[in-house]
């Protein structure tokens, strides 16, 4: 069975400090495709990433970046200099072959950003 | 400008009733899908559909029902079946629903509160 698990429930920081969000999953496919999402206090979920399982290099985007490493079965994903507008939730997404590519969702970790 | 748009963004509804959340693209996407969200939880999948006229059960579909009659458009219609219809409602669609192109994108929500 797939599976999304994101450890940390809550995780509190002040401004301007790095914070890393993990994500683990589980799949039988060898292909598969993670997802990460923002959802912030407004309700609306924000898509940040796609990626597949062939393609194993980090990706940076700003101030965003994320670590897909398959030899653990983790697609944690960083903020470098934490802002106020990041505080949300996340939420880390599994798309298989056995869930015929729907989302399998993680429950979250709420960040809060404190200024 | 492209997007999703929910309506309405409250609801209140007396037990016993049924009523309808809206949803609406403009994106030109082929699937769309629905989404229940508890306070504090993760998303929980109602209901999906890939091409018009055809759509398929989540792992919450009892006591609600769908309809795709054009493919800008995908209803739901929360019955008196449903016993805790009281959430967090997000619609959102996708390119396709396959493995290509199924990052999904959200409308704003409707929040349901039963009365």
């Amino acid at each position: 069975a797939q599976k999304v698990t994101q450890a940390q429930t809550e995780i509190s920081v002040v401004e301007k400090e790095d914070v890393t969000l993990d994500c683990v999953y589980e799949t039988r496919d060898t292909t598969y495709y993670l997802f990460w999402y923002k959802q912030p206090p407004s309700g609306e979920l924000v898509f940040l990433i796609r990626r597949n399982s062939f393609d194993e290099q980090n990706e940076i985007s700003g101030r965003y970046s994320w670590n897909f490493q398959k030899s653990t079965s983790s697609f944690n994903f960083t903020i470098t200099a934490s802002q106020v507008v990041d505080s949300a939730v996340y939420f880390c997404a599994l798309s298989d072959l056995d869930s015929n590519y729907q989302l399998i969702w993680g429950a979250g970790t709420k960040l809060i950003i404190k200024p | 400008d492209g997007g999703i748009t929910q309506s309405p963004k409250y609801l209140f509804r007396k037990e016993g009733q049924n009523v309808t959340l809206s949803c609406e693209q403009n994106l030109n996407h082929d699937a769309m899908y629905w989404y229940r969200q508890d306070p504090g939880q993760g998303l929980r999948l109602i209901y999906y559909s890939q091409i018009v006229n055809d759509f398929q059960k989540g792992d919450i579909a009892e006591g609600y029902s769908v309809s795709r009659e054009k493919k800008e458009s995908f209803p739901l219609t929360v019955t008196s079946a449903q016993k805790n219809p009281t959430a967090f409602y997000l619609c959102a669609s996708s390119r396709a629903g396959g493995p290509r192109y199924n990052e999904q994108f959200f409308g704003p929500g409707t929040r349901l509160t039963v009365l």
